[in-house]
């Protein structure tokens, strides 16, 4: 079945960084965008960005350039999110999701992957 | 401060109908997509396409739409639609995906 497979909980320390990895199966990877979301804790979500699969060309919502980076690896259907630096604030669940299109949304989501930024 | 508007909190009588509502301007030119996420659990598309229903979300689930607003409704609500509810869409130039802040509902 169609299913997007996170990497599992990160406990990191402040400035540390972390690679988060979202695994796409039972269906054409490069055929659909993949977004990525977060939810911090006890809060709604909130887009980060997405990644057009087949230009592998990344964009970046308002306060997630910089320290965040969205990259690719098509040849095992697995989409990355790097935090740089990391900062208390930056502790949330984040989701990768996989885009159908304006009217559809975001129809698969991962599982979730827990960041945990504490010294 | 989200562009899309959900009221935080709604309780139904268990059996009875409730609506959660979505206003934002961007809800004129696109529909809204519909989540529940249950705790410790990641969202599901419960509406989209404005009143579409992904294979094994039951019919009691519907959305439907009227200017900068956009509505679910969920008829004779079951203790398992105890959940948050988010609508989604676009914002209004189009550039990037919004998500009103959440519906949390109560089904007493």
């Amino acid at each position: 079945q169609v299913q997007l497979v996170q990497s599992g909980s990160e406990l990191k320390k402040p400035g540390a960084a972390v690679k988060v990895s979202c695994k796409a199966s039972g269906y054409s990877f490069t055929t659909y965008a993949i977004n990525w979301v977060r939810q911090a804790p006890g809060q709604g979500f909130e887009w980060m960005g997405w990644i057009n699969t087949n230009t592998w060309n990344p964009t970046y919502a308002q306060g997630f350039s910089g320290r965040f980076v969205f990259s690719l690896d098509t040849s095992v259907s697995t989409a990355y999110l790097q935090i740089s630096s990391l900062k208390a604030e930056d502790t949330a669940v984040y989701y990768c999701a996989r885009e159908v299109d304006y009217s559809d949304g975001m129809d698969v989501w991962g599982q979730g992957t827990t960041v945990t930024v504490s010294s | 401060s989200s562009e899309l508007t959900q009221d935080p909190a709604v309780s139904v009588a268990l059996g009875q109908t409730v609506r959660i509502t979505c206003q934002g301007d961007s809800l004129r030119s696109y529909y809204a997509i519909w989540y529940q996420q249950k705790p410790g659990q990641p969202p599901i598309v419960v509406i989209h396409a404005k009143n579409n229903r992904p294979s094994g979300i039951p019919d009691r689930f519907s959305g439907s739409s009227s200017g900068s607003t956009a509505s679910l409704t969920i008829s004779g609500a079951q203790a398992e639609d105890e959940a948050d509810y988010y609508c989604n869409s676009r914002d209004s130039s189009g550039n990037r995906w919004v998500f009103g802040g959440g519906t949390k509902l109560a089904v007493l």
